[in-house]
Order: structure tokens, then sequence, then C-alpha cells
């Protein structure tokens, strides 16, 4: 079954550009990517998704190789508000229908520091 | 303004006594979720739902039920409450399947505690 592992944690400064990745090793063919933050007391917000190559939108870029067996977010220039937990998230199609299988990775607390 | 909307944010009750949290969205959305958050577990799928009348099991369905008798509403019950299931629960909704973005929309949470 597929998993996804990413870093339990991760400092970082004000201004400098973030990288996580979550490796995805058993990823299937029509498998996509996901990343999503949660501030604490509140739910998960969409950040980005993606299916190969990259993918850039107002607040992030996610990297996935060739292979697709892991994938990068990409923050540029945090800010102290960007302290948050970023969680990754490979949906997998379980049938001809339209059931999906969301296997969650356990989440990487990115702290921002002045 | 597109919501997932959580009743209620806190709730502390006792063993045994059932509960009901209420989850709506107002986004059309086929499919819904429940999940459950706790400390170095992440989130962990309850139940779901593909459509009206279509219900299926997560990851930790054992002491939960749903039901989904309209698109906007997937209510979780927990028949007989144990302290096992304090935890800070999530309802998600997305258009997932419909060839649209796969994108979840969570409500606010509410944090459950069974004494």
């Amino acid at each position: 079954l597929a998993k996804t592992t990413q870093p339990i944690s991760m400092d970082s400064y004000e201004g400098q550009e973030v990288n996580i990745t979550c490796s995805h090793n058993n990823i299937a063919t029509n498998d996509y990517i996901t990343w999503y933050q949660q501030f604490p007391s509140q739910g998960p917000r969409f950040i980005i998704q993606g299916y190969k190559t990259k993918v850039t939108n107002e607040v992030a870029s996610l990297f996935i190789p060739a292979d697709r067996k892991s994938s990068t977010l990409s923050l540029p220039r945090v800010s102290l508000s960007d302290t948050a937990v970023y969680y990754c998230l490979v949906g997998r199609k379980l049938n001809a229908g339209n059931n999906r299988k969301l296997i969650w990775g356990l989440g990487t607390s990115l702290g921002v520091n002045p | 303004e597109a919501q997932v909307t959580q009743n209620p944010r806190y709730l502390i009750t006792v063993t045994g006594k059932k509960l009901t949290v209420t989850c709506s969205q107002n986004m059309n959305h086929e499919y819904m979720s429940w999940y459950r958050q706790d400390p170095g577990l992440g989130l962990r799928q309850i139940y779901y739902s593909m459509n009206v009348e279509v219900t299926d099991k997560g990851d930790v369905p054992e002491g939960y039920k749903v039901s989904r008798k309209e698109k906007r509403n997937f209510p979780l019950i927990l028949e007989s409450p144990s302290p096992n299931q304090t935890s800070l629960y999530f309802c998600a909704s997305s258009s997932l399947g419909t060839g649209k973005d796969e994108k979840l929309f969570f409500g606010s949470g509410t944090q459950l505690s069974v004494l």
C-alpha cells in the first residue's frame, strides 16, 4: 500500500526559500500529489496539486521528478505567517468509478523565525 | 462564501452518551468525508461519502456512524462515545472524482472530549 513520508519538522528564517520533500515510493501511474497547510485550531487548506514536472501558483511551487517517487513543496521567501504544518497527500483512483483513496503524510511542522 | 460548516466547535461529553456532530457544505460537492486528528498520528479518515446514500468506511470507522440523506449534509454520529474517541474532528468536502480540481475543503474542526 502506498505510504507518504515527510520530515517531522523544519526551521527557517524570514525571507528564505523553504523546500519540503515528501517521499511516496509506491506511487501509481494515475496518482496525483497534493499539499495542504494547517494552522493551529483550523482545518487544512489546499496549497498546490500536481501530477508531474513542475506546478506553480501564487503561493508555492511543486516539483515532481520524472520517477514521481518524491515531490518537493517550495515556499519562496517565507514569512512568520507561514509557520504551520504542511501535509503531503497522494490521491489514488480505486476503481472504474469516481472513488479515491487519499494517503496522507504525518505532516511537517515548519517554524519560521525572525 | 464557499464553506464547510461544522458544529459544535467544542464538545465535552461523558462515556456512553450519544452525540452528533453536524457538517454542511454549500458547494454542491458530491464527496464528503470525516477525519480525526491526533498528536503524532496526523489525519485519519473515519468515513467518506461519494454521493447521497453512498457511504463507506475509511481507515478508523469503529465506533462511528454516518449518514448522507442530503447532498449538503454529512453528520457524524457517536452512538456510545468512549474516552479513546477524544480527538479533533474535521469534515471535508470536494468535487473529487468529477474531473475538476481534486481539492478538499475542510471545516474548522470540532474538539471532542469524552470523560
